[in-house]
C-alpha cells in the first residue's frame, strides 16, 4: 500500500524560500505523477503542481514564477520549493499521487489523485 | 475557461439522497473526479474517472455528468458524511489541474 509523507519546516520567515519533501514508501516515484496541493486556513484546495520522473513539471500559473517541483529516485521523493513566500502562502501543504488517461469507451480524459500525504502545516511569519 | 463552479453549501436529512454539482467548460472534455474533506483531515478520493469508486468507498457515492455538469450524489446520507467536497479536472488545456471551490455538506 502506498503512503506518502510530507516533511519540512514548520515556520518559515517572509522572504525566504519554503522546502519541503514527500517521501514515497509501499511504492516508487519512478511511475505516476507527483503533485503538491496547499489549503490555506479555513479556504479550499489550491493545486501548486505537479511532476513526473519521465516528463517535466507542470506549474499552477499563479505560482510559476516561485515554484520548483523536484524528483528524486535514489531517495524515493519528490520536492517543492517555493521562493519568496509571505503571509498568503501559509497554508496546510498536500502531497499526492496522480494519475490519468483517456477513457476510450467514453472519449473523455480522466486525471484524478488517489493517495494523499496527512499534510504539513506551514506558517510563513517573522 | 479553467474554473470549477461549486455550490458553497448543500444540507441533507439523515437517510435521505443529496446531489452535488461541479460545473465548468473542462468537463465537456475530461470527467470529473471527487475528494471528501473532513475538518483536520486529507482528502479522501471517493469517487473518480467519472463514476468509478475507489476499494473501501460505500456505493452510496455515486458520480455522474452531463454536459458541462458533473454530479456526485449520496444515497441515503449518514452522519459520516457531512464533510467538504471538492470536484476535481484538468483545464481544457489539459496542463492545469483545477478544483472546485468545495460544497459543505450538512447531514441534519
Amino acid at each position: 500500500q502506498v503512503q506518502l509523507q510530507e516533511s519540512g519546516p514548520g515556520l518559515v520567515k517572509p522572504s525566504e524560500t519554503l522546502s519541503l519533501s514527500c517521501t514515497v514508501s509501499g511504492g516508487s516515484v519512478i511511475t505516476y505523477y507527483w503533485t503538491w496541493i496547499r489549503q490555506p486556513p479555513g479556504k479550499g484546495l489550491e493545486w501548486i503542481g505537479f511532476i513526473s520522473y519521465s516528463g517535466g513539471p507542470n506549474y499552477n500559473p499563479s505560482l510559476k514564477s516561485r515554484v520548483t517541483i523536484s524528483v528524486d529516485p535514489s531517495k524515493n521523493q519528490f520536492s517543492l520549493n517555493l521562493s519568496s513566500v509571505t503571509a498568503a502562502d501559509t497554508a496546510v501543504y498536500y502531497c499526492a499521487r496522480q494519475w490519468g488517461g483517456y477513457d476510450n469507451r467514453g472519449g473523455f480524459y480522466y486525471d484524478y489523485m488517489d493517495v494523499w500525504g496527512k499534510g504539513t502545516t506551514v506558517t510563513v511569519s517573522s | 475557461s479553467s474554473e470549477l463552479t461549486q455550490d458553497p453549501a448543500v444540507s441533507v436529512a439523515l437517510g435521505q439522497t443529496v446531489r452535488i454539482t461541479c460545473q465548468g467548460d473542462s468537463l465537456r472534455s475530461y470527467y470529473a473526479s471527487w475528494y471528501q474533506q473532513k475538518p483536520g483531515q486529507a482528502p479522501v478520493l471517493v469517487i473518480y474517472a467519472n463514476s468509478d469508486r475507489p476499494s473501501g468507498i460505500p456505493d452510496r457515492f455515486s458520480g455522474s455528468r452531463s454536459g458541462n455538469t458533473a454530479s456526485l450524489t449520496i444515497t441515503g446520507a449518514q452522519a459520516e458524511d457531512e464533510a467538504d467536497y471538492y470536484c476535481h479536472s484538468r483545464d481544457s488545456s489539459a496542463d492545469q489541474v483545477v478544483f472546485g471551490g468545495g460544497t459543505k455538506l450538512t447531514v441534519l
